[in-house]
């Protein structure tokens, strides 16, 4: 399967635990995007990598969250002393060039308790 | 601020007729807009998009439409089937924002038969 790819698929923990989410983008998509979606809403995005470069983030990206890209391959989320108010899916999308027609990976669905 | 706005929560089309979903954006500064679809428990997936040159873009049973004087943008699909039934998002981008998209809330597409 060459598509967007994330794991785990769904993340269940207790507040004030520490989450990592994985992102896998298509192989040879340069752009790599993090987005949060709530009941109700549409994505809303976090970050945004070209390469190994993160070059914005969303105002919504608090102190506690943090997104690595090494080496412009994988990426990783984390999101620090979770709270009741991460719960949301997150999802990773690549492209090959600007944010248009990004693909999207399935999401990672956290649920903090 | 929502910049993109979907106004109807559903819609509900008999198979055969054909299935409008409106949007309206408020940033003048968008260049592209995209559709996408989305099933439940799955990342949303690209459908069709239109760059703000063009007034109309097709593809199969999928039009979208954009008046850039009104900031609005429709997608018609024709005929409708069942297995459109889905949520639609509809997103923008700016030139200038370079990675993100601004998704509207989107609209349940129910098609029944």
């Amino acid at each position: 399967d060459t598509g967007v790819s994330q794991n785990p698929r769904h993340k269940i923990t207790k507040r004030g635990q520490n989450v990592t989410f994985r992102c896998d983008p298509i192989s040879e998509h340069n752009r790599l995007y993090w987005y949060r979606q709530t009941l109700g809403q549409g994505p809303e995005f976090l970050t945004y990598f070209q390469n190994e470069a993160q070059l914005e983030k969303s105002r919504l990206l608090s102190d506690r969250f943090s997104a690595e890209r090494p080496k412009g391959s994988f990426s990783t989320l984390e999101i620090q002393r979770t709270e009741q108010g991460d719960s949301a899916m997150y999802l990773c999308a690549s492209s090959l060039g600007r944010a248009a027609e990004a693909f999207f990976g399935q999401g990672t669905r956290l649920t903090v308790v | 601020d929502q910049q993109v706005k979907q106004n109807s929560p559903s819609l509900s089309v008999q198979e055969g007729r054909i299935s409008i979903l409106n949007c309206d954006y408020t940033n003048s500064m968008f260049d592209y807009f995209l559709w996408y679809k989305k099933y439940p428990a799955e990342g949303p997936t690209f459908l069709i998009s239109i760059s703000s040159i063009k007034d109309k873009n097709e593809d199969g049973r999928f039009t979208v439409f954009l008046n850039k004087s009104a900031k609005h943008l429709s997608l018609h699909i024709v005929p409708s089937q069942p297995g459109d039934s889905a949520v639609y998002f509809c997103a923008a981008s700016a030139g200038s924002t370079l990675g993100r998209l601004y998704f509207g809330r989107g609209t349940q597409l129910t098609v029944w038969p």
